[in-house]
Protein backbone atom coordinates (compact mmCIF):
# COMPACT_ATOMS: atom_id res chain seq x y z
CA UNK A 1 0.00 0.00 0.00
CA UNK A 2 1.75 3.53 -0.93
CA UNK A 3 2.01 5.80 1.71
CA UNK A 4 2.86 9.89 1.61
CA UNK A 5 4.27 11.77 4.46
CA UNK A 6 4.79 15.72 4.25
CA UNK A 7 7.78 17.31 6.18
CA UNK A 8 9.06 20.52 7.04
CA UNK A 9 8.95 23.67 8.67
CA UNK A 10 5.34 24.60 9.64
CA UNK A 11 5.96 28.52 10.01
CA UNK A 12 8.05 30.54 7.27
CA UNK A 13 8.77 34.31 7.41
CA UNK A 14 7.28 36.46 4.47
CA UNK A 15 10.43 37.06 1.61
CA UNK A 16 11.69 33.30 2.48
CA UNK A 17 11.75 29.96 0.72
CA UNK A 18 9.17 27.26 2.02
CA UNK A 19 10.92 23.76 1.89
CA UNK A 20 8.75 20.77 2.20
CA UNK A 21 9.70 17.10 1.84
CA UNK A 22 7.93 14.13 0.79
CA UNK A 23 8.83 10.48 1.87
CA UNK A 24 6.98 7.78 -0.01
CA UNK A 25 6.73 4.21 1.40
CA UNK A 26 5.20 0.97 0.29
CA UNK A 27 6.27 1.78 -3.41
CA UNK A 28 9.22 2.82 -4.92
CA UNK A 29 9.91 6.10 -7.17
CA UNK A 30 12.04 4.65 -9.31
CA UNK A 31 9.05 2.23 -10.58
CA UNK A 32 7.67 5.10 -12.30
CA UNK A 33 4.62 7.77 -11.74
CA UNK A 34 5.05 11.24 -11.10
CA UNK A 35 4.62 12.41 -7.74
CA UNK A 36 2.55 15.51 -7.19
CA UNK A 37 1.66 18.78 -4.71
CA UNK A 38 -1.20 20.48 -4.12
CA UNK A 39 -2.21 22.98 -1.66
CA UNK A 40 -5.12 24.34 0.09
CA UNK A 41 -5.77 27.95 1.76
CA UNK A 42 -7.47 27.85 4.86
CA UNK A 43 -11.13 27.37 4.19
CA UNK A 44 -10.49 27.53 0.39
CA UNK A 45 -10.47 24.91 -2.23
CA UNK A 46 -7.17 22.56 -3.91
CA UNK A 47 -4.69 24.00 -6.50
CA UNK A 48 -2.63 21.74 -7.82
CA UNK A 49 1.32 23.22 -7.78
CA UNK A 50 3.44 20.99 -9.65
CA UNK A 51 4.37 16.86 -10.39
CA UNK A 52 8.05 15.55 -11.45
CA UNK A 53 8.92 12.21 -12.44
CA UNK A 54 11.86 10.29 -11.42
CA UNK A 55 14.06 11.64 -13.85
CA UNK A 56 13.70 15.04 -12.76
CA UNK A 57 10.86 15.92 -15.91
CA UNK A 58 8.41 18.25 -14.05
CA UNK A 59 5.09 20.08 -14.97
CA UNK A 60 4.15 23.28 -13.37
CA UNK A 61 1.16 25.43 -12.49
CA UNK A 62 1.80 28.50 -14.52
CA UNK A 63 0.61 30.43 -11.73
CA UNK A 64 3.39 29.37 -9.76
CA UNK A 65 6.19 28.18 -11.93
CA UNK A 66 8.08 31.19 -11.41
CA UNK A 67 8.61 30.71 -7.89
CA UNK A 68 8.62 26.66 -7.70
CA UNK A 69 11.42 23.75 -7.59
CA UNK A 70 10.34 20.20 -7.45
CA UNK A 71 13.51 17.44 -6.98
CA UNK A 72 13.34 14.27 -6.07
CA UNK A 73 15.97 11.95 -4.47
CA UNK A 74 15.12 8.09 -5.50
CA UNK A 75 17.99 7.00 -3.04
CA UNK A 76 15.36 8.12 -0.11
CA UNK A 77 12.55 7.24 -1.82
CA UNK A 78 11.47 11.47 -1.36
CA UNK A 79 10.55 14.50 -3.97
CA UNK A 80 10.95 17.92 -2.20
CA UNK A 81 9.35 21.22 -3.10
CA UNK A 82 10.41 24.56 -2.37
CA UNK A 83 8.66 28.09 -2.86
CA UNK A 84 10.29 31.09 -2.92
CA UNK A 85 9.37 34.49 -2.35
CA UNK A 86 6.63 33.68 -0.14
CA UNK A 87 3.68 35.82 1.37
CA UNK A 88 0.96 35.36 3.50
CA UNK A 89 -1.39 34.27 0.39
CA UNK A 90 0.83 31.25 0.27
CA UNK A 91 -0.27 29.93 3.84
CA UNK A 92 -2.12 26.91 2.96
CA UNK A 93 -1.83 23.14 4.09
CA UNK A 94 0.23 21.40 1.32
CA UNK A 95 -0.30 17.75 0.31
CA UNK A 96 1.53 15.65 -1.94
CA UNK A 97 0.09 12.81 -3.81
CA UNK A 98 1.45 10.32 -6.52
CA UNK A 99 -0.08 11.84 -9.92
CA UNK A 100 -0.75 8.20 -12.11
CA UNK A 101 -2.89 10.95 -14.40
CA UNK A 102 -5.15 11.52 -11.06
CA UNK A 103 -3.73 12.28 -7.60
CA UNK A 104 -4.19 9.16 -5.29
CA UNK A 105 -3.31 8.44 -2.85
CA UNK A 106 -2.68 11.59 -0.74
CA UNK A 107 -0.72 12.12 2.55
CA UNK A 108 -1.57 13.81 5.39
CA UNK A 109 -1.16 17.47 4.40
CA UNK A 110 0.68 19.59 6.67
CA UNK A 111 0.25 22.91 6.91
CA UNK A 112 2.86 25.70 6.35
CA UNK A 113 1.65 29.66 7.94
CA UNK A 114 3.67 32.38 6.95
CA UNK A 115 4.05 35.06 8.99
CA UNK A 116 6.91 37.02 10.69
CA UNK B 1 -7.11 24.64 -20.24
CA UNK B 2 -10.59 23.01 -19.15
CA UNK B 3 -12.82 23.99 -16.65
CA UNK B 4 -14.43 22.24 -13.68
CA UNK B 5 -17.59 24.24 -12.34
CA UNK B 6 -19.82 22.12 -9.30
CA UNK B 7 -22.69 23.93 -6.87
CA UNK B 8 -21.18 24.92 -3.55
CA UNK B 9 -22.99 22.82 -1.62
CA UNK B 10 -25.94 19.84 -1.66
CA UNK B 11 -27.92 18.54 0.99
CA UNK B 12 -29.80 15.39 1.93
CA UNK B 13 -31.55 13.17 4.41
CA UNK B 14 -29.79 10.40 6.39
CA UNK B 15 -30.31 7.45 4.33
CA UNK B 16 -31.49 8.86 1.24
CA UNK B 17 -29.49 9.67 -1.86
CA UNK B 18 -27.44 12.62 -3.11
CA UNK B 19 -26.19 13.05 -6.92
CA UNK B 20 -23.59 15.64 -7.51
CA UNK B 21 -22.56 17.68 -10.65
CA UNK B 22 -19.11 18.57 -11.90
CA UNK B 23 -19.57 20.08 -15.27
CA UNK B 24 -16.75 20.07 -17.73
CA UNK B 25 -16.15 23.48 -19.83
CA UNK B 26 -16.69 23.46 -23.64
CA UNK B 27 -14.71 21.39 -25.82
CA UNK B 28 -13.34 19.22 -22.78
CA UNK B 29 -16.61 17.31 -22.36
CA UNK B 30 -14.94 13.69 -23.73
CA UNK B 31 -12.54 14.27 -20.37
CA UNK B 32 -11.95 11.82 -17.77
CA UNK B 33 -12.51 12.97 -14.48
CA UNK B 34 -12.01 12.00 -10.97
CA UNK B 35 -14.24 12.71 -7.55
CA UNK B 36 -11.97 12.98 -4.43
CA UNK B 37 -14.00 13.02 -0.77
CA UNK B 38 -12.32 15.35 1.60
CA UNK B 39 -13.96 14.95 5.29
CA UNK B 40 -13.98 17.98 7.85
CA UNK B 41 -9.72 18.53 8.80
CA UNK B 42 -8.93 15.34 6.92
CA UNK B 43 -6.59 14.73 3.30
CA UNK B 44 -8.74 14.34 0.58
CA UNK B 45 -9.05 10.75 -0.69
CA UNK B 46 -9.66 9.26 -4.30
CA UNK B 47 -12.92 8.19 -4.98
CA UNK B 48 -13.04 7.13 -8.33
CA UNK B 49 -11.65 7.99 -12.05
CA UNK B 50 -15.36 8.68 -14.17
CA UNK B 51 -15.36 8.25 -18.33
CA UNK B 52 -17.23 10.41 -20.50
CA UNK B 53 -18.98 6.86 -21.00
CA UNK B 54 -19.93 6.75 -17.83
CA UNK B 55 -17.28 3.69 -16.99
CA UNK B 56 -16.03 4.42 -13.39
CA UNK B 57 -13.00 2.87 -11.34
CA UNK B 58 -13.45 3.33 -7.79
CA UNK B 59 -10.25 2.98 -5.22
CA UNK B 60 -9.69 0.92 -2.96
CA UNK B 61 -12.38 0.71 0.34
CA UNK B 62 -14.75 3.17 -1.66
CA UNK B 63 -18.30 1.80 -0.46
CA UNK B 64 -20.84 0.59 -3.29
CA UNK B 65 -22.61 3.48 -1.96
CA UNK B 66 -20.57 5.70 -4.19
CA UNK B 67 -21.20 5.49 -7.93
CA UNK B 68 -20.51 7.54 -11.16
CA UNK B 69 -21.97 8.44 -14.25
CA UNK B 70 -22.18 10.62 -16.99
CA UNK B 71 -24.21 12.69 -19.71
CA UNK B 72 -22.42 15.12 -22.10
CA UNK B 73 -19.69 17.43 -20.65
CA UNK B 74 -21.61 16.40 -17.19
CA UNK B 75 -19.78 14.12 -14.65
CA UNK B 76 -22.15 13.11 -11.43
CA UNK B 77 -20.89 11.26 -8.40
CA UNK B 78 -24.17 9.87 -7.10
CA UNK B 79 -23.91 8.66 -3.10
CA UNK B 80 -26.82 6.30 -2.01
CA UNK B 81 -28.19 5.62 1.76
CA UNK B 82 -26.56 8.51 2.62
CA UNK B 83 -24.50 8.34 6.02
CA UNK B 84 -23.33 10.79 8.58
CA UNK B 85 -19.56 10.02 7.39
CA UNK B 86 -20.53 11.10 3.73
CA UNK B 87 -20.65 14.95 5.41
CA UNK B 88 -17.65 16.42 3.45
CA UNK B 89 -16.53 18.12 0.75
CA UNK B 90 -16.08 16.56 -2.74
CA UNK B 91 -13.73 17.65 -5.42
CA UNK B 92 -13.65 16.81 -9.15
CA UNK B 93 -10.17 16.57 -10.64
CA UNK B 94 -9.07 16.53 -14.64
CA UNK B 95 -6.00 17.04 -16.19
CA UNK B 96 -4.45 17.74 -19.89
CA UNK B 97 -0.87 17.39 -20.53
CA UNK B 98 -0.17 16.55 -17.16
CA UNK B 99 -1.34 19.82 -15.30
CA UNK B 100 -3.83 19.19 -13.46
CA UNK B 101 -7.46 21.07 -12.73
CA UNK B 102 -9.71 20.87 -10.09
CA UNK B 103 -13.67 22.27 -9.27
CA UNK B 104 -14.27 24.47 -7.02
CA UNK B 105 -16.28 21.58 -4.67
CA UNK B 106 -19.42 20.93 -3.32
CA UNK B 107 -19.78 20.96 0.35
CA UNK B 108 -22.29 18.00 1.37
CA UNK B 109 -24.37 18.30 4.45
CA UNK B 110 -26.07 15.75 5.73
CA UNK B 111 -29.94 16.46 7.39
Amino acid sequence: QVRLQESGPGLVKPSETLSLTCTVSGYSISSGSYWGWVRQPPGKGLEWIASIYQTGTTYYNPSLMSRVTLSVDTSKNQFSLKLNSVTAADTAVYYCARDYHCLDPWGQGTLVTVSS
Amino acid sequence: QPVLTQSSSASASLGSSVKLTCTLSSGHSSYIIAWHQQQPGKAPRYLMKLEGSGTYDKGSGVPDRFSGSSSGADRYLTISNLQSEDEADYYCETWDSNIHFFGGGTKVTVL
